[in-house]
């Protein structure tokens, strides 16, 4: 059975890094799928940030791709995210989650529970 | 603004049938496969349907996924209290090179 567990601060300054990382069980992140980051900021939608391959192949969303990072380690079987210069703009639950991306299709199969982090002085 | 177009809210009484649309464009549905989510309060996302129309595992034939040209709908019939929740479209965008959500619909069954 995939899990997925995202940890990290719940609390960032504004214009610091936001850092997370996403720890998989269950499965190896080094074989067949993508492994995403998505948040969601109180009371609102989802939004996309990025996924990324084995290899370091990645995507990300337009509107965030000047901040983000999203790299691997397949040694911990963990992915992570970093998201610097954030605002109180960034404060939003962020999920991890798996990406079933082949060219057209795409979409997320498995998700962690999601980690708050708030952006306050 | 979401890239995916999506009703705020609907609703409708246990028993009954209900639909959700998710309006996009040629860049995205219109070339692309559709999923949907559900979320209830509090808690992650869980995925229903995929390739528009594919049940994920342990999800009841009550839901189901269609598309046309630029919009999909996911349909819900025999509408349970217990399906009241948020239910999200996404897909993936050429143009961006990147993965988008609709905006979310909440569901009431009255």
């Amino acid at each position: 059975q995939v899990q997925l567990q995202e940890s990290g601060p719940g609390l960032v300054k504004p214009s610091e890094t936001l850092s997370l990382t996403c720890t998989v069980s269950g499965y190896f992140i080094s074989s067949d799928y993508y492994w995403g980051w998505i948040r969601q900021p109180p009371g609102k939608g989802l939004e996309w940030i990025g996924i990324i391959y084995d290899g370091g192949t990645t995507y990300y969303n337009p509107s965030l791709k000047s901040r983000v990072t999203i790299s691997g380690d397949t040694s911990k079987n963990q992915f992570s995210l970093k998201l610097n210069s954030v605002t109180a703009a960034d404060t939003a639950v962020y999920y991890c989650a798996r990406a079933d991306y082949h060219g057209a299709k795409t979409h997320m199969d498995v998700w962690g529970k999601g980690t708050t982090v708030t952006v306050s002085s | 603004q979401s890239v995916l177009t999506q009703p705020p809210s609907v609703s409708a009484a246990p028993g009954q049938k209900v639909t959700i649309s998710c309006s996009g464009s040629s860049s995205n549905i219109g070339n692309n496969y559709v999923s949907w989510y559900q979320q209830f309060p509090g808690t992650a996302p869980k995925l229903l349907i995929h390739d528009n129309n594919k049940r994920s595992s342990g999800i009841p034939d009550r839901f189901s996924g269609s598309k046309s040209g630029t919009s999909a709908t996911l349909g819900i019939t025999g509408l349970q209290t217990g399906d009241e929740a948020d239910y999200y479209c996404g897909t993936w965008d050429n143009s961006l090179s990147a993965g988008v959500f609709g905006g979310g619909t909440k569901l009431t069954v009255l």
